[in-house]
Formats: structure tokens, sequence, C-alpha cells
């Protein structure tokens, strides 16, 4: 089965401070990595995916993401936090090796970012 | 850019009765999926549907739940009779054909069962 852990519930950080957002995940196969992002009564949007090769992926808006696979982890960074980024943030994984396209989410962290 | 669509954003129902919730999936894509997240609770997959059949299911899609492409560019999730627990925003999402395409998401409905 695969799983994904998103130990903070909301992250706040100052307008302009770097920001990181947790993300651990289980797969019995090599992973697909995904982040989204949730604003307010829209659906989700594709920020970044890791599928092979380089462990730093660059995404939309500034972010990216560094997978780790000794830690099983992918966490979302951005060096420098803007107020519209105050969103809801989702790691999402899938197998590589199942053939199955199901994604399964984390249960999501909310960023605040401060003026 | 391409989008998926979603209609409608929001859909009062009495519960026994059936919804039909509608997307258009992104134009040249030929994956398709059906996600939900109750309010406060994970995004749940449901169904994915390729070359006009389910290639993969949850158990939360039972006997209630069907899918279907009625025509080149819709994708339908029918649930048959509504239960409270239906409650929840759904979620259309599509992708490519191979195995790392990303899948987009649509806006989604809500539905809500009184």
């Amino acid at each position: 089965a695969q799983s994904v852990a998103q130990p903070e519930d909301q992250v706040n950080v100052a307008e302009g401070n770097p920001l990181t957002v947790k993300c651990t995940y289980s797969v019995s196969g090599n992973p697909y990595l995904f982040w989204y992002v949730q604003y307010p009564n829209r659906g989700l949007q594709f920020l970044l995916k890791y599928i092979t090769g380089d462990n730093l992926v660059k995404g939309s808006y500034g972010f990216e993401a560094e997978f780790n696979k000794s830690q099983t982890s992918f966490h979302l960074k951005k060096p420098s936090a803007l107020v519209s980024d105050s969103a809801l943030y989702f790691c999402a994984v899938r197998d590589q090796d199942t053939g199955r396209r199901a994604l399964t989410f984390g249960s999501g962290t909310r960023l605040q970012v401060q003026p | 850019e391409p989008e998926v669509t979603q209609t409608p954003s929001h859909q009062v129902t009495q519960m026994g009765q059936e919804v039909i919730l509608r997307c258009v999936p992104i134009s040249n894509h030929l994956y398709f999926y059906w996600y939900r997240q109750i309010l406060g609770q994970k995004v749940e997959f449901l169904v994915s549907f390729y070359n006009n059949e389910i290639s993969e299911k949850s158990e939360i899609f039972d006997d209630q739940f069907s899918v279907e492409r009625p025509d080149g560019s819709n994708f339908t999730l029918k649930i048959r009779s509504t239960k409270l627990e239906d409650s929840a925003m759904y979620f259309c999402a599509s992708s490519h054909r191979t195995g790392s395409d990303t899948q987009y998401f649509g806006p989604g409905t809500r539905l809500t069962v009184l």
C-alpha cells in the first residue's frame, strides 16, 4: 500500500523568509511524487513532480522540492515566501512499478505567510 | 492554457436522489479520474477511466457509483441513490497516457446531500 504523511497541519512564515512544507511517503516500489496547491474555492493546481533523475525538482511560482530516497521525503521549499503563497498544499504519491494510476494524497498543510 | 472544467460548482440534493456530476477533461488527454474530498479529510481516489472502460477503482467506488463518457468531450460521475455521507467535494482530473503524466484537476463540484 502507498501512503503520504504531512506532519504539519499549518506552517506560518513571514514574507520574505524561506519556507518548507514537509512530506514523507511510503511505497513498495519507486515513487512518482507530486505537490499540488489549493486556493480557496479552487481545484488542485499542479506545482511540481519528481519522476526520476535529479533529486532537486523546480516547479511553478518559484517552488522547488527535494527528493530524498533514504529518508523517503519530498519536502517543498521556496527561498522567499510571498503573502500570495498562502494556501493549502498537498503532497501525493503513486508507485511507478505497479501500473496503478491512483494518487494517494497527504492530509494537506496550510501555509500562512504573514506580511 | 487548457483546463479541466466541472459543472455544477455546487449541487444540493435530497437523500436517495440520483445525481450526475459533469466534467470536461483536457481535450488531448486519454485518462480520466474522479476523486473526492470530504470536508476536513484527505483527497481520496474513486476511479480511473481509459479507452471507454474503468481501469482502476477504489473500495469507495461501489455499485452506487458509475462513470460514463457519453460523447467525445464529457466525463460523468453518477451516484444512484445519494446518502448523507456522499456529501463532499468531487474533483475530476485528466492526464496523458504515459505513466508519469501529471493529473490535472478541475475546480470541483461541492455535493451536499440533505
